[in-house]
């Protein structure tokens, strides 16, 4: 593989159950972040973290956690979803936290909460 | 506070020129991004300005003005293929994307 890649590509899921979205890169990059696109928002940062073994909260954290137990898995998990989490996810991935590197993106996760 | 500004959607004629403007507000700053989003597909990296002026990428320019708090993404001999979304961003002082909505554009043959 090359780059990022998300896992599953959508998904139906009833509300209140658990979800996991996964996201691996072989890019060896240090930073990751997980990110939620609605229609008329802009990307919006959900988790994000800058090295294996820590993550930080964004701007839309509530309802979503997040792991990095290793420097390619970057896993995010709906506790218990509800129907406004109905959006596409997108992992990102840059080299270093903390400085201006591009943020690559992959293909993204569509989930429908019903 | 901080916010992100850009037009919701732009239509152009194929081989015309097309600006997209950004505006934004931010009290710390570190670069303005730009990112290209075809339907269904994920956002890619098209140019990043973190000093004043114009940068030029092929058929693609970049420019920015920090103390207006302005961008603008200038596509020129534009093709068919350049229909997609483009967002703008801008990183704060704590390193992190803050996003604008997008502008969708249409290119008509």
């Amino acid at each position: 593989i090359a780059g990022i890649t998300q896992a599953p590509t959508s998904q139906i899921l009833a509300a209140g159950r658990r979800m996991t979205l996964r996201c691996t890169q072989d890019m060896r990059h240090n930073a990751m972040y997980w990110y939620r696109q609605d229609l008329g928002l802009g990307l919006r940062l959900i988790h994000y973290s800058n090295t294996a073994g820590t993550t930080g909260k964004g701007e839309v954290p509530d309802g979503y956690s997040v792991s990095r137990a290793n420097t390619d898995d970057f896993p995010l998990t709906l506790a218990s979803a509800v129907p406004s989490q109905t959006s596409v996810y997108f992992c990102a991935s840059s080299e270093v936290a903390g400085q201006t590197d591009t943020q690559y993106f992959g293909p993204g996760t569509r989930l429908t909460v019903l | 506070g901080q916010n992100i500004d850009q037009p919701t959607e732009m239509t152009a004629t194929e081989g015309a020129i097309v600006q997209i403007n950004c505006t934004y507000q931010t009290s710390g700053f570190n670069g303005l991004f730009w990112y290209q989003q075809h339907a269904g597909e994920a956002p890619t990296f098209l140019s990043y300005n973190v000093l004043d002026g114009l940068e030029e990428k092929g058929r693609f320019s970049s420019f920015l003005s920090r103390s207006k708090g302005y961008s603008y993404l200038l596509l020129k001999e534009l093709q068919m293929k350049d229909s997609a979304s483009y967002l703008c961003a801008f990183m704060d002082s704590n390193y992190q994307l803050i996003w604008g909505a997008g502008t969708k554009l249409i290119i008509k043959p």
